[in-house]
């Protein structure tokens, strides 16, 4: 099955520095790759995905690459902000599967 | 839409009561997950469902833990007997095929 593997475990920066969490995946016929960002009590919600025929993408501050060669993908957020502070989790999702498979988190803090 | 429904959002029992949560999904949408969360062991999956059809259990912690999905608006997970360790945050999400909508959360605690 697939294995989804997620560093760092945890990441502080400072306000306004950029924050990279990287994941890699393990089979090959993944072709979803969604981020989820759960807030201290709260549900995970999710911020951005992306899909195998594409590299990156963007939305505002956060961003996403994908490199299908390597399978590994990455989340960016630019000019971090203390509310962006939170538990990041990738997954990867295969085209004939019905779950994804999450990564163990990310705990990231943003110091003002 | 009102999002996936959880009931009830907190619930406290003793150890050996059975404990049932109840999820509502959102309408149309053909999968239904089930997730244990605790600072010890991450996010877990432990079943989930394609057209109220249970598909992958391999999650299931033990015996004790039971789902169903008598139709598609409708699921429930039972833990009997309860257990202190299964204190944690239960949540169900539903999705259309890609994307997971996750509701608030059970929060269940075993004393």
């Amino acid at each position: 099955g697939e294995n989804v593997e997620q560093h760092p475990s945890t990441l502080s920066v400072q306000e306004g520095d950029s924050a990279v969490i990287k994941c890699t995946y393990s089979d090959s016929a993944s072709n979803y790759f969604p981020w989820y960002k759960q807030e201290l009590g709260k549900r995970p919600q999710l911020i951005i995905d992306i899909r195998s025929n594409v590299g990156e993408k963007k939305d505002q501050r956060i961003a996403v690459t994908l490199n299908k060669t390597a399978k590994h993908f990455s989340l960016h957020i630019t000019e971090t902000q203390p509310e962006d502070s939170a538990v990041y989790f990738c997954a990867a999702r295969g085209a004939n599967a019905g779950k994804s498979t999450f990564g163990d988190g990310t705990t990231l803090t943003v110091k003002p | 839409d009102a999002g996936v429904i959880q009931s009830p959002r907190h619930e406290v029992t003793e150890m050996g009561q059975e404990v049932t949560l109840r999820c509502k999904p959102i309408s149309g949408h053909d999968y239904l997950f089930w997730y244990r969360q605790t600072m010890m062991r991450g996010l877990e999956l432990l079943i989930y469902f394609n057209n109220n059809v249970p598909i992958d259990d391999s999650g299931m912690p033990e015996d004790r833990f039971s789902a169903k999905m008598p139709n598609a608006s409708f699921s429930t997970l039972k833990i009997q007997p309860s257990e202190p360790r299964d204190s944690a945050v239960y949540f169900c999400a539903s999705s259309p095929g890609n994307e997971q909508y996750f509701g608030p959360g059970t929060r269940l605690t075993v004393t």
